[in-house]
């Protein structure tokens, strides 16, 4: 199997605190993780791909910044959001990719910024 | 880059039906087409998939066709059944530098009435 976990599965915090969210890859290494975010009723969009040892890549709009990006391990990514605002409420999910196969998605993080 | 567009956003069937949904994509370079299944407040899941290099796979009830030539892909669901009721997105790639990018369809709607 490619299981994918991702930790937590709902959060919500005040405005202006960081949160930070993990990704897992349970039972295979995975050799890219890539962050979605999902707002209501509409497809995914891609915020960045990350690999084990490198900077993430960002997608054009997505502001590196704010939304810090760790791959420690092939095993493990985190999305960190610093400076949370109520724009950034939405579900963050990732994905990792076995090698010559992807898009294993996580359960997906629920944000609510108050 | 790529651009994929899915259709309907809204499908309604009967119980026992069959369900069709088609997408196409704008670059001729992806070769590889997955389809997910997302129920509410959780992660996507792969259904099915194929690759470019097939025209047509089936996994039970489930079958995705693929048109290289006009760059589209549908996928088609048999004798439906209320559990496959979800929203579901397709997706595209082409394998860059060691990993898939995934552009995704804007989600379909599927509800089977019983």
């Amino acid at each position: 199997g490619a299981v994918v976990s991702q930790h937590p599965s709902w959060v919500i915090c005040k405005s202006g605190t960081s949160v930070k969210i993990e990704c897992r890859s349970l039972d295979f290494q995975a050799t890219t993780m890539f962050w979605y975010r999902q707002f209501p009723k509409q497809s995914l969009m891609l915020m960045a791909t990350s690999n084990e040892g490198s900077k993430a890549t960002y997608e054009q709009g997505v502001e590196k910044d704010k939304f810090l990006i760790n791959h420690a391990s092939l095993t493990l990514s985190t999305l960190t959001v610093t400076s949370a605002h109520p724009e950034d409420s939405s579900f963050y999910i990732c994905s990792a990719d076995k090698r010559y196969r992807p898009g294993f998605f996580g359960p997906g993080t629920r944000l609510t910024v108050l | 880059g790529e651009n994929v567009e899915q259709h309907p956003s809204t499908l309604s069937v009967q119980e026992g039906d069959s369900a069709v949904i088609k997408c196409t994509y704008s670059d001729s370079a992806s070769n590889y087409f997955p389809w997910y299944k997302q129920e509410l407040g959780k992660g996507p899941q792969l259904i099915i998939d194929i690759r470019s290099n097939v025209g047509e796979k089936k996994d039970q009830r489930i079958a995705v066709t693929l048109n290289k030539t006009a760059k589209h892909f549908s996928l088609h669901i048999t004798e439906t059944q209320p559990e496959d009721s979800a929203v579901y997105f397709c997706a595209a790639s082409n394998f860059i530098q060691g990993a898939q990018k995934l552009v995704f369809g804007q989600g379909t709607r599927l509800t089977i009435n019983p």
